[in-house]
């Protein structure tokens, strides 16, 4: 067990609807990362937040969007669905948000199933 | 354009049969080289860094090694526990100093028969 938390686990909709997925870092971590792993496109960065704040963007497009509250948990928002999002969105955090030397490793969640039909 | 490769796509091994895993990649700058492994329906789970060419590091039966352009991913006498999809990843160069912006790979899986 990584300590991070993702719900739901599975879920199907439709296309055109919007989902929230949501995710709980471990605790003391400030940083949180989403990822989308599908089949063809393999595992994808797609943003980090740290501490509330965005950090650093990866392929993630303009339908979808997140963000991170007080708490420090995060949400990720994916609307206007189409079939091709259908993928395992995966959460994970970690302490600190990097710098010249990577050094702190990343810890992942189980990841949120989503079907789009 | 920053990219990883890995070979073979799958590997089935005999119980105790030895093998290595390929990774390749083009960035400018290394800054690290991840392994994680992958179980079905689970997150990845982190292995190893790696920071320059010629560090070695190791985990029971799993040694990586790292040279300029690639990883490899060495797996002495495995178990059927060691079945999982293995991933490498890299910072890309413009990572922006987020250590969670990497490029992985497609993934080697692997399957040990007992």
């Amino acid at each position: 067990d990584s300590g991070v938390t993702q719900t739901p686990k599975h879920l199907i909709t439709a296309t055109g609807q919007r989902v929230t997925l949501r995710c709980s870092p471990r605790s003391g971590d400030l940083s949180v990362y989403w990822y989308q792993q599908s089949l063809d496109q393999g595992l994808q960065f797609l943003i980090q937040y740290y501490n509330g704040e965005e950090r650093a963007k990866g392929n993630i497009l303009e339908r979808f969007s997140a963000q991170q509250f007080p708490d420090l948990h995060s949400e990720l928002n994916l609307s206007s669905l189409e079939l091709g999002d259908s993928a395992l969105y995966f959460c994970a955090s970690s302490v600190d948000p990097g710098g010249r030397k990577i050094g702190n490793t990343i810890y992942f969640g189980e990841g949120s199933w989503l079907t789009v039909v | 354009e920053d990219q990883v490769t890995q070979s073979p796509e799958a590997l089935r091994l005999q119980e105790g049969e030895s093998s290595s895993l390929n990774c390749s990649y083009t960035v400018s700058g290394l800054r690290g080289l991840f392994w994680y492994r992958q179980d079905p329906g689970k997150g990845p789970e982190f292995l190893f860094t790696l920071y320059s060419a010629g560090e070695e590091k190791e985990k029971e039966r799993l040694k990586a090694t790292l040279t300029k352009k690639e990883s490899f991913l060495h797996i002495t006498a495995p178990k059927p526990e060691d079945s999982a999809t293995y991933l490498c990843a890299v910072p890309p160069m413009n990572y922006g100093g987020s250590q969670g912006n990497l490029i992985f790979g497609k993934g080697t899986k692997l399957s040990v028969k007992p």
